[in-house]
């Protein structure tokens, strides 16, 4: 166990909902980071954010958004949602800013699919 | 443009072999490579990692194998057991300020008993 909670663990939605996604980071972990897990893309990085400020971004689409919230957890908002959105989204933490510094936690993962 | 290329993409090895798998980069800047081991229905976990400043790094079974000049970095697993089988990225990150990590597509390893 990681100590990073993600929820919800499954998600099935329709073409064009709304969804979110939430993220809590390990006790103390000031950085969240998104990732998006798909079969053909692979494990891409979406979005940090750091102590409530976004510090880094990835290939995140228009239609995605996130925030950090002042408990420092996190939540991943997917609107429109098409077909190839369907992936796993894996939530990480580090206690810090920079890769060099700590390691990425990964939490178990919310699959969504959508119809 | 996929920054980090990992190779073979699926690798059987029979108990108590090394398992061998490579990844190239492109991008100088980078300055930490780290290996994740993912198990089916968990997320990636943080098995090894190197920086630029040293060629090889041991811990236990698993060793990184890193050239610079190359731009190559490599995971050996020896001995590797039944318990290994899962899948393997290799990541890169330029550091600074940011976590942001640039994954590989994965391999996926099979130790037959």
């Amino acid at each position: 166990d990681s100590g990073v909670t993600q929820t919800p663990k499954h998600l099935i939605t329709a073409t064009g909902q709304r969804v979110t996604l939430r993220c809590s980071p390990r006790s103390g972990d000031l950085s969240v980071y998104w990732y998006q897990q798909s079969l053909d893309q692979g494990l891409q990085f979406l979005i940090q954010y750091y102590n409530g400020e976004e510090r880094a971004k990835g290939n995140i689409l228009e239609r995605f958004s996130a925030q950090q919230f002042p408990d420092l957890h996190s939540e991943l908002n997917l609107s429109s949602l098409e077909l190839g959105d369907s992936a796993l989204y894996f939530c990480a933490s580090s206690a810090l800013a920079g890769a060099r510094t700590d390691t990425q936690y990964f939490g178990p993962g919310t699959r969504l699919t959508v119809l | 443009q996929q920054q980090v290329k990992q190779s073979p993409q699926s690798l059987i090895v029979q108990k108590g072999g090394i398992s061998i798998i490579n990844c190239a980069y492109e991008n100088t800047a980078f300055d930490y490579f780290p290996w994740y081991q993912q198990f089916p229905g968990k997320g990636p976990a943080l098995l090894i990692a190197i920086r630029p400043d040293v060629s090889e790094k041991k811990e236990g079974r698993f060793t990184i194998s890193f050239n610079k000049s190359a731009k190559q970095f490599s995971l050996h697993i020896m001995d590797s057991q039944p318990g290994d089988s899962a899948t393997y990225f290799c990541a890169a990150s330029k550091g600074g300020n940011t976590g942001k990590l640039i994954f590989g597509q994965g391999t996926t390893l099979q130790v037959k008993p």
